[in-house]
C-alpha cells in the first residue's frame, strides 16, 4: 500500500515571502504520479502541481514549483511570493500508474497554510 | 461546461435512514471515483468505477455501495447511516488510465446524528 506524509499539520508566511511545503511517501511502485492539491475555505479540490516520477526535471507553474527526490520519496512544494489567495489547506498525493485496478489518488493529511498580510 | 456536479450541497441525516449522494459529470470520463473527507485524515477512497457497468472497493468500502449504469452518473448509497459516516464526500472522475489528472466535485457535507 502507498503511504503519503505531510509533517507539518500548519505553517504561516508572510505575504510575498517564499514557502515550503514537506511531502514524503512510501511505495514500492516504480511508476507513477505525485500531486499537490489546493483546498481553500470553498472546499474545492484544485489541482496546483503534478510531477510523473519518471521526469527528473522538476515542475514549474507559476509562482509554484516542486522539489522531486526520487531516491528519498520526497516531494516538497514551493510557493514564491505568496499571496493572500494562497491561504487554503493543501494536499500531497500519490497514484500509481496502471492499466487496471482502482487508480485513485492517495492523500497525506494535509498543511494548512495562512499567508499573513 | 459545468464538470461534476454533486447533490445536495448538505444533508443532515438521521441514523438508520438511508441515503443517496449524486454525482453527475458531463466530460465523458470513464473512470469515477467516491472520496470522504475527515479532519486529520485526508481523503480516502470509498468506491470506484473504472468505465460503465463496472465498480470496485476502496480503502474504506463498508456501508457504502455504489453503481455505474451509464458514464454520466455514480450514485453512493448509504443504505443505513450511522454517525460515523459523517463526513465531507468528494466526487471525482478521470478520462481513463492513460490520462493522469483527477476532477473534483464541490463536495456534499452530510451529517448523521
Amino acid at each position: 500500500a502507498q503511504t503519503v506524509t505531510q509533517s507539518q499539520p500548519e505553517m504561516s508566511v508572510q505575504e510575498a515571502e517564499t514557502v515550503t511545503l514537506s511531502c514524503t511517501y512510501d511505495t514500492s511502485e516504480n511508476n507513477y504520479y505525485l500531486f499537490w492539491y489546493k483546498q481553500p475555505p470553498s472546499r474545492q479540490m484544485i489541482l496546483v502541481i503534478r510531477q510523473e516520477a519518471y521526469k527528473q526535471q522538476n515542475a514549474t507553474e507559476n509562482r509554484f514549483s516542486v522539489n522531486f527526490q526520487k531516491a528519498a520519496k520526497s516531494f516538497s512544494l514551493k510557493i514564491s511570493d505568496s499571496q493572500l489567495g494562497d491561504t487554503a489547506m493543501y494536499f500531497c498525493a500519490f497514484m500509481k500508474q496502471s492499466v487496471a485496478g482502482a487508480n485513485n489518488l492517495f492523500f497525506g493529511t494535509g498543511t494548512r497554510l495562512t499567508v499573513i498580510p | 461546461t459545468a464538470g461534476i456536479t454533486q447533490a445536495p450541497t448538505s444533508q443532515i441525516l438521521a441514523a438508520g435512514r438511508s441515503m443517496t449522494l449524486r454525482c453527475t459529470q458531463d466530460m465523458r470520463h470513464n473512470a469515477m471515483y467516491w472520496y470522504r473527507q475527515d479532519l486529520g485524515l485526508g481523503l480516502r477512497l470509498i468506491h470506484y468505477s473504472n468505465t460503465a457497468g463496472t465498480t470496485g472497493k476502496g480503502e474504506v468500502p463498508d456501508g457504502y455501495s455504489v453503481s455505474r449504469a451509464n458514464t454520466d452518473d455514480f450514485p453512493l448509497t448509504l443504505a443505513s447511516a450511522v454517525p460515523s459516516q459523517t463526513s465531507v464526500y468528494f466526487c471525482a472522475s478521470r478520462r481513463d488510465y492513460n490520462y493522469n489528472e483527477q476532477f473534483f466535485g464541490p463536495g456534499t457535507r452530510l451529517t448523521v446524528l
